[in-house]
């Protein structure tokens, strides 16, 4: 139940193309949602957040949709770029008196020239 | 813009050997953590401090990790004897208070022999 499903494992884009990353998750008590950015050999770095009060949260070309009732949520990055290329990860706190992410097993995104 | 700080940041031991990792959290927060990346897969907390006191170890093999936080500053992570399977990455971060955005380090990656 503290499991965070996510897919798919890689994805390959043409540049400017669409990248969509998906994460289910069956813990209803999970109240934040990120999303991390991890680049070879650094450590992650936060993307975007979303609540679960909210259906979508938009930045610049990074969109996260949350379906509160399926209970899964979902990274699009519009107009990918080469940069874009890294491993992105979905989490979930785990909400009461701690901060625990619980992350998915992330997917390696290549955007392609 | 500040930094969460971690050395070594690469660490090559032999099994049954003891081996520490340090960790300098930005500046004014007053959460750290440590977490776990294997490879291929997403981090996994190991133990979480607010201030000086540990919040939550529910995941650190304790017959052989340690973590202190002496000062409610820096901490140091420790594993005596290493194991084969403890070779991963090991992510320090830091966010200004307990539900607050979690900032990481670039990790030590940590190899086992």
């Amino acid at each position: 139940q503290q499991q965070v499903k996510q897919s798919p494992q890689s994805l390959i884009v043409q540049k400017g193309g669409i990248s969509i990353i998906n994460c289910a998750y069956e813990n209803t008590a999970f109240d934040y949602f990120p999303w991390y950015q991890q680049f070879p050999g650094k450590g992650p770095a936060l993307l975007i957040a979303i609540r679960p009060d909210v259906s979508e949260k938009k930045e610049g070309r990074f969109t996260i949709s949350f379906n509160k009732s399926a209970k899964q949520f979902s990274l699009h990055i519009m107009d990918s770029q080469p940069g874009d290329s890294a491993t992105y990860f979905c989490a979930a706190r785990g909400g009461g008196a701690t901060n625990k992410l619980i992350f998915g097993t992330g997917t390696l995104l290549a955007v392609q020239p | 813009e500040a930094e969460v700080a971690q050395s070594p940041r690469y660490k090559i031991t032999e099994k049954s050997q003891a081996v520490a990792f340090w960790c300098d959290p930005i500046s004014g927060h007053a959460t750290l953590y440590w977490y776990r990346q294997i490879l291929g897969q997403g981090p996994e907390l190991l133990v979480q401090f607010q201030d000086e006191s540990v919040v939550d170890d529910s995941q650190l093999p304790k017959d052989r990790f340690s973590a202190e936080r002496l000062k409610g500053v820096d901490s140091t992570l420790k594993i005596q004897p290493a194991e084969l399977g403890d070779s991963a990455m090991y992510l320090c971060a830091s966010s200004v208070d307990l539900l607050e955005t979690q900032y990481f380090g670039p990790g030590t990656r940590l190899l086992v022999l």
